[in-house]
């Protein structure tokens, strides 16, 4: 299958600071790019998704002034949680997808761990 | 929007038993049904998708059967391993643009 990066896999910032979660489609071109959040124990929550050159469509409920994603690029998105606090520390994965073989098929990264001081 | 049931939450079998999880959707509109297995604090693996225009996929000791009509599919694991044991999330989308909409999971143990 497909390979996506995360980077970082964890990170631990501190209260009022701003986190930047990058996400890279190694071996293909992803047109489109997923961000979800999962809590402990809980099911993936989707949170934007977004396409290379165009502005994220946020779900219901995600601010998305709190939540800035950017897809620059085919193979790369970034999201970034600006002033993040403690409510915010959760599990962040990316996903994506690009026609590759005539599938549609979405490949998730590793998952970033975020925790907020 | 699209909004996935998947029962149960927890499953426990028997190392060899066979292992049934349930999902409903409401969107008749969604076209592709993936599975994803995620082992703890890693990554939702792809492990076996259904379209639309199929009723059921094997691969190996695990299969998807989809019942458009009545709008659910299940996952069904033969012949179950310890290392089976993970938590489960069935997904549907409408393949454009795709944006899956995930069960609350399901955690199988399986017991040797």
């Amino acid at each position: 299958g497909a390979v996506v990066s995360q980077h970082p896999s964890w990170v631990i910032c501190k209260s009022g600071t701003s986190v930047k979660i990058e996400c890279r489609s190694l071996d293909f071109q992803a047109t489109t790019m997923f961000w979800y959040r999962q809590f402990p124990k809980q099911s993936l929550m989707l949170m934007a998704t977004s396409n290379e050159g165009s502005k994220a469509t946020y779900e219901q409920g995600v601010e998305k002034d709190k939540f800035l994603i950017n897809h620059a690029s085919l193979t790369l998105s970034t999201l970034t949680v600006t002033s993040a606090h403690p409510e915010d520390s959760s599990f962040y994965i990316c996903s994506a997808r690009g026609a590759r073989f005539g599938t549609d098929t979405q490949y998730f990264g590793p998952g970033t761990r975020l925790t907020v001081l | 929007g699209e909004n996935v049931e998947q029962h149960p939450s927890t499953l426990s079998v028997q190392e060899g038993d066979s292992a049934v999880i349930k999902c409903t959707y409401s969107d008749s509109a969604s076209n592709y049904f993936p599975w994803y297995k995620q082992e703890l604090g890693k990554r939702p693996q792809l492990i076996i998708d259904i379209r639309s225009n199929v009723g059921e996929k094997k691969d190996q000791r695990i299969a998807v059967t989809l019942n458009k009509t009545a709008k659910h599919f299940s996952l069904h694991i033969t012949e179950t391993q310890p290392e089976d044991s993970a938590v489960y999330f069935c997904a549907a989308s409408i393949l454009r643009p795709g944006d899956m909409r995930f069960g609350a999971g399901t955690r199988l143990t399986v017991k040797p």
